[in-house]
């Protein structure tokens, strides 16, 4: 596998379920990004780790629950969702050095979720 | 906080032809960079291009080039002989510290045959 990989590429899931969404960066990056993309806002950030710590948390509803147990893999947990959080979710990893801002995010193919 | 905005929605172009999408930030850092991605309808979002706030000459990479004016904030993505395979949706992006990404929402391109 190279760059960044995301697993289940499609999910359906019903309100009371819960489902994990997985990602992992084959790139060496020390940052991992996840972010929900719908017609309603394009390309919204939910969550921000470096080196394996949570730096960003974008108001983003305790139904989606993040974890992080190393640099090269990030999950998504799901639980109780609602119809309108149908949407694609991207993962995305770069490499953060101290001072550089020109290393561009590499995304995954995404997971398209629905909520019934 | 930084913002970019894309007041394009939606653009079309001709095949072979050449386009300009457009897009402006909000910023009051001197060093950061720009970014130009496409997502093409297969969804893995890519990037097209970067531009360097201190670098006064424009990136170019091969039909892409951009028009970086530093002082009005803009910075837009001009498409040379347009392909079919250039159908997609146009992110700009602004770099902050700690490797965040600012986007615009976004402009979708169709290229017509």
């Amino acid at each position: 596998e190279t760059g960044v990989t995301q697993t289940p590429r499609h999910l359906v899931m019903g309100m009371t379920n819960k489902k994990s969404l997985k990602c992992e960066q084959h790139l060496g990056h020390n940052a991992m990004y996840w972010y929900k993309q719908s017609a309603k806002k394009p390309l919204e950030l939910m969550f921000v780790y470096n080196f394996k710590e949570q730096t960003e948390n974008n108001s983003v509803p305790s139904r989606f629950s993040p974890e992080c147990p190393n640099s090269s893999h990030l999950f998504l947990h799901l639980h109780t969702l609602q119809p309108e959080d149908s949407a694609l979710y991207l993962c995305a990893s770069s490499q953060v050095r101290t001072g550089r801002r020109g290393d561009e995010q590499f995304f995954g193919p995404g997971t398209r979720l629905t909520v019934l | 906080a930084q913002t970019v905005t894309q007041s394009q929605p939606e653009m079309s172009v001709q095949e072979a032809e050449t386009v300009t999408l457009s897009c402006t930030y909000d910023t009051s850092e001197s060093d950061y960079y720009l970014f130009w991605y496409k997502q093409p309808p297969s969804r893995q979002m890519i990037l097209v291009i970067r531009q360097e706030a201190y670098k006064q000459q424009n990136a170019t990479e091969n039909r892409f080039s951009v028009n970086f004016q530093k002082a009005a904030k803009s910075f837009s993505l001009k498409i040379s002989d347009s392909q079919l395979g250039d159908a997609a949706m146009y992110f700009c992006a602004y770099n902050t510290n700690a490797g965040k990404s600012t986007f615009g929402d976004g402009t979708t391109l169709t290229v017509k045959p």
